[in-house]
């Protein structure tokens, strides 16, 4: 069962618009760890951030921000005044604790940012 | 930072032939390594978990005689494709975790495998 849903197949935006990638996840563990990783077209995953279950804070890296919603179970990432260098296969992935390091990632979205 | 490299970064064979992935670890210690396939415009799949010094553990439906793994080693993991056919053209991609740290795990490059 698909544990980890990113609905969006692909966005396509003007550079400088902003982007959000939803993600939703389904677990019953109360410790799991979330996770973004950034696939250009190179195809070597790009790891963006990781996130455990108890902290709900939201975070800003630069341009990159995430919103982690455990009540709607979602883990939202936002890229803000995107450029074209944000062009890439961006994926979710799930961490559970009955199988650590096994990820669970979810379809991947397609970002392409056009000039 | 940790760095996690693959051998070769591509390969193209014959229908037929066996081809040897090699995943190492370059700075640390991984006790523990995973091999991913990704089709194309797919995402990734967990194949299998590579523990050193003992035998892989496979997901279902991956043919354990098929990908032959082994992890002889803390700091290098194989994986073998065996009598590879078209079907089998994929990029495949390791991650390897750093001994007694579970909870986080270092990617390779991936390797681009094309069989004829």
């Amino acid at each position: 069962a698909q544990k980890v849903t990113q609905a969006q197949t692909e966005i396509s935006v003007v550079e400088k618009e902003d982007v959000t990638l939803d993600c939703v996840y389904e677990t019953r563990d109360t410790t799991y760890y979330l996770f973004w990783y950034k696939q250009p077209p190179s195809g070597e995953l790009v790891f963006l951030i990781r996130r455990n279950s108890f902290d709900e804070q939201n975070e800003i890296s630069g341009r990159y921000s995430w919103n982690f919603q455990k009540s709607t179970s979602s883990f939202n990432f936002t890229i803000t005044a995107s450029q074209v260098v944000d062009s890439a296969v961006y994926f979710c992935a799930l961490d559970l604790t009955d199988s650590w390091g096994k990820l669970q990632f979810g379809a991947g979205t397609q970002v392409v940012v056009t000039p | 930072g940790a760095v996690v490299s693959q051998h070769p970064s591509w390969v193209i064979c014959k229908s037929g032939t066996s081809v040897k992935i090699e995943c190492r670890s370059l700075d640390f210690q991984a006790t523990t390594m995973f091999w991913y396939r990704q089709f194309p415009k797919q995402s990734l799949m967990l194949m299998a978990t590579s523990n050193e010094g003992s035998k892989a553990t496979y997901e279902q439906g991956v043919e354990k005689d098929k990908f032959l793994i082994n992890h002889a080693s803390l700091t290098l993991s194989t994986l073998t494709v065996t009598s590879a056919h078209p079907e089998d053209s994929s990029f495949y991609i390791c991650s390897a975790q750093i001994a007694g740290v579970p909870d986080t795990q270092y990617f390779g490059p991936g390797t681009r495998l094309t069989v004829l």
